[in-house]
């Protein structure tokens, strides 16, 4: 099956400062990759999400770029801002009917002010 | 308009007593989601349900583990003879369609603490 593997596991940035996050994955015929934010005491929310038909996908300060080569996905977060705070979690999935979503571990980041 | 809904939002039980965990999907959304989810840990896949499709129990951890979906409304997952392991946040999240084609949807999760 597949495995989502992702780090840093946190990472601490200075407010304004740019924040990366990377995840690789296994299955080769995974084509859809979301990401999730999760605020403290609440269910991930997806904050942005690419498909293999694309290298990179931009929402104001949020990018996502896909090496489909390499297998491996990056979140970029520009000016970040204190309320940037929160879990990320990186995913990949198959097509074609159902196919099972898979998560990384997950990454704490923290927006010093 | 609404959200998912878990309920309860937190249950301490005792090692062995069983509990169930009741998750509201958005209206309209046709598939459905268990996650567990221990402490500082990802999102580990548990069941999903499909319409009337047969379910996805493949993450199912053990046969003490089991969950049932009512057509396209209200989900409840039960945990027998809970052992401390069992402990975590249980996330059900719902999607208008399955797999890749739409976004899942989470509730705020059920906090499940065996003393």
């Amino acid at each position: 099956g597949e495995n989502v593997e992702q780090h840093p596991s946190t990472l601490s940035v200075q407010e304004g400062d740019s924040a990366v996050i990377k995840c690789t994955y296994s299955d080769s015929a995974s084509n859809y990759f979301p990401w999730y934010k999760q605020e403290l005491g609440k269910g991930p929310q997806l904050i942005i999400d690419i498909r293999s038909n694309v290298g990179e996908k931009k929402d104001q300060r949020i990018a996502v770029t896909l090496n489909k080569t390499a297998k491996h996905f990056s979140l970029h977060i520009t000016e970040t801002q204190p309320e940037d705070s929160a879990v990320y979690f990186c995913a990949a999935s198959g097509s074609g009917g159902y196919q099972k979503v898979t998560f990384g571990i997950g990454t704490k980041l923290q927006v010093i002010p | 308009g609404a959200g998912v809904s878990q309920s309860p939002s937190n249950k301490v039980t005792e090692k062995g007593k069983d509990v169930e965990l009741r998750c509201d999907p958005i209206s309209g959304h046709t598939a459905l989601y268990w996650y567990r989810q221990r402490l500082g840990q990802g999102l580990e896949f548990l069941i999903y349900f499909q319409g009337n499709s047969a379910p996805d129990k493949s993450g199912l951890p053990s046969d003490r583990f089991s969950a049932e979906r009512t057509g396209e409304s209200v989900s409840t997952l039960t945990i027998q003879r809970t052992q401390q392991e069992d402990s975590a946040v249980y996330l059900c999240a719902s999607s208008l369609v399955g797999g890749s084609k739409s976004e899942q949807y989470f509730g705020p999760g059920t906090r499940l603490t065996v003393t």
